[in-house]
């Protein structure tokens, strides 16, 4: 059964700063993997989608990572901002229709 | 619409009532699945239609819950005599081809609360 970690399950940083939001799946047999942003009441807004034969997707001060060998995913955001503060989740897609998620990474970022 | 749309968005029920909440996806979407959402956690799948047809309903926790997708677009879901631990956000995600194909597009969630 696939698991999904992610770590931390929280932050909280000075704005301004870089950082970095792993993820973790057991089973590497993946269709893709996909990052959302959480905002509180809010629904699931789609971040970034990496194909399991891409290595890394960028959008703007956002860069994800894929390393599906050893099981990883990374989400980079550079040069925080108040506005970037929410829950953070990363979901994997093994083929059966649904999505694996996290718990997430809640993230909040100090003017 | 120009997103997926979920009602309510908030349904406080008493235990053992019944209760159902709708999803509108983006027109022309062929692929429909049903999360659950509990507090502090992430979403956990319920179930999948493509189109109007259910093709995977292993997640739904028991037969209390029911979902449908009769002209393959709008959805319900219903749960019968609903119990504590069914309170959670409920959401609703499309897309626009089959399952694994491409990005999902998820509604607001219905928030339901069970005294």
């Amino acid at each position: 059964k696939q698991e999904v970690t992610q770590i931390p399950a929280a932050l909280s940083v000075p704005e301004g700063e870089n950082l970095v939001l792993n993820c973790s799946f057991t089973d590497s047999a993946i269709y893709n993997l996909q990052w959302f942003r959480q905002d509180p009441g809010k629904g699931l807004t789609s971040l970034l989608l990496i194909q399991s034969s891409q290595r890394e997707q960028t959008s703007g001060r956002l860069n994800a990572s894929l390393d599906k060998s050893s099981g990883r995913s990374t989400l980079y955001i550079a040069a925080s901002q108040p506005g970037d503060s929410a829950t953070y989740l990363c979901a994997v897609d093994t083929g059966r229709r649904a999505l694996t998620f996290g718990s997430g990474t809640r993230l909040q970022v100090q003017p | 619409g120009a997103g997926v749309s979920q009602s309510p968005r908030y349904k406080v029920a008493k235990r053992g009532q019944d209760v159902a909440l709708r999803c509108d996806p983006i027109s022309g979407h062929v692929s429909l699945f049903w999360y659950q959402q509990a507090l502090g956690q992430g979403p956990e799948f319920l179930t999948y239609f493509q189109n109007e047809a259910q093709l995977d309903k292993s997640g739904l926790p028991s037969d209390r819950f029911f979902a449908e997708r009769p002209e393959g677009s709008v959805s319900t879901l219903k749960i019968q005599r609903t119990q504590q631990e069914d309170s959670a956000v409920y959401l609703c995600a499309s897309s626009l081809g089959r399952a694994n194909t491409g990005e999902l597009f998820f509604g607001e969630g219905s928030r339901l609360t069970v005294l």
